[in-house]
This record gives structure tokens, sequence and C-alpha cells, in this order.
């Protein structure tokens, strides 16, 4: 059964260029979340989607950062222009509504993103 | 705004110590309580969960957490430690039953000195 699948897992790039996370969520989870970690910040909730729809993106930092779902298996976060501050960890989780409680999130191997 | 706190943010113990992190939540009705662990470079993966029913929940590889209502706590334990532990450990919320976005706690990192 594959997990949440991120892509790519490493990404270098100099300031100024645009970068793109890409998330693929467990098949049937119907809720997909994007999250940043950072060792001054911790983990942070960046947006989440519930059937492809943004529900929650008060924690995206600012207008350079922005996210889609086009379909149930398919996601991308991106930074445009990115910033050093934007280098952190980003993970991709996803959930499945059983109903009104939750469920747990099955989190991705993250992206190390390294702004220059 | 709602929050989480880890008060233990580095633990040093030796393999076969006991272990209790603390997680304490700020109130806001009905919760969804968790713990993930991070394993160096990994992940993170759920140890245990808690919705409702016996607030002494056993999870994976012997951890167990209780969920302290009066106390808005959900501290994590294990009797004995093994090296294989070390790791970061978050504690989440998410409170009521609509929404479903969890907020983490900034972490205790432990550390198993064999």
């Amino acid at each position: 059964d594959a997990g949440v699948i991120q892509s790519p897992r490493h990404e270098v790039t100099e300031m100024g260029q645009e970068v793109t996370l890409r998330c693929k969520p467990i098949s049937g989870h119907d809720y997909l979340f994007w999250y940043r970690q950072t060792m001054m910040r911790g983990l942070e909730l960046l947006i989440y989607f519930n059937n492809n729809v943004p529900i929650d993106d008060s924690g995206m930092p600012e207008d350079r950062f922005s996210a889609k779902m086009p379909n149930a298996s398919f996601s991308t976060l991106k930074i445009q222009p990115s910033e050093p501050r934007d280098s952190a960890v980003y993970f991709c989780a996803s959930s499945r509504s059983t109903g009104v409680r939750d469920q747990p999130q099955h989190f991705g191997d993250g992206t190390r993103l390294s702004i220059l | 705004a709602q929050s989480v706190s880890q008060h233990n943010h580095h633990v040093i113990l030796s393999e076969a110590a006991s272990l209790e992190l603390g997680c304490n939540y700020s109130y806001g009705g009905t919760v969804n309580l968790f713990w993930y662990v991070q394993y160096p470079g990994q992940h993170l993966q759920l140890l245990l969960k808690y919705f409702s029913g016996d607030p002494l929940v056993k999870g994976i590889k012997g951890f167990e957490a209780e969920f302290i209502k009066s106390k808005f706590s959900f501290n994590l334990r294990k009797p004995s430690v093994q090296w294989s532990d070390t790791a970061e450990y978050f504690c989440a919320v998410s409170w009521g039953t609509g929404r479903r976005a969890l907020t983490f706690g900034s972490g205790t990192r432990l550390q198993v000195q064999p």
C-alpha cells in the first residue's frame, strides 16, 4: 500500500527562482495537508484541502506561496519568488474522513528545500 | 489561539529507564489527540491516538499515553526505553469535530544512551 509520495526529496535553488513541490496523497484519502518544519518554528500547517477544495490557508506565509489540488491524487505547493528564509522541510500529509472525528494523518517523506 | 505545549525540549535517558513526555493543550472543547515520532531523517509516524473512550491509550512499540481532561494533558509514557527510541516526539491536537488540521507542539528530542 503506497504511502504519501512527495517529490522532489531534495531541492537546492537560488533565491528568486520558482520552486514547485509535489504531493500524491494516499488513494481514497479526501484530506490533504501541507506543513513546513523549521528549527525555529517547528511544524506549522500551511494549508489543507478537503475534496480538492482549500479549506484553511491561514498558515500560508505570504503571497509568494500558493497551493493547488487539481484532482484527488495530486497537489502542488509553489513558491515564487523563493527566498533563503523559505528553506525548510515541507511535508505533505493525507487523511480519510470516516465521520465527525479526525483520522490520523499519514505523512510523506518530505522535501528538504534549500534556497541559496 | 489554540496551542499545544511540550515542556521537555531535550531528554537524555539511559536504556531501560522509564520515559514520560509532557503535552498540554489549550482549552477548546472536543479534542482529538495524537503522538507522532520522527526518527532522524524520516517522516512523522503515528505512535498513538485518542478520540474518546478509555483515557489510557496504547500505541505501537510499547508506548502509551494518558488523557487527563481536567489537566488538559496527554502525556506519553514508556516503561523501558531502548536505544532505537532515539527520535523526536511530537504531540498534536485538533479541536472540534469538523476541523481537521493539527496543531503540533514544538517537539521533544529524546536521546537514549546505550
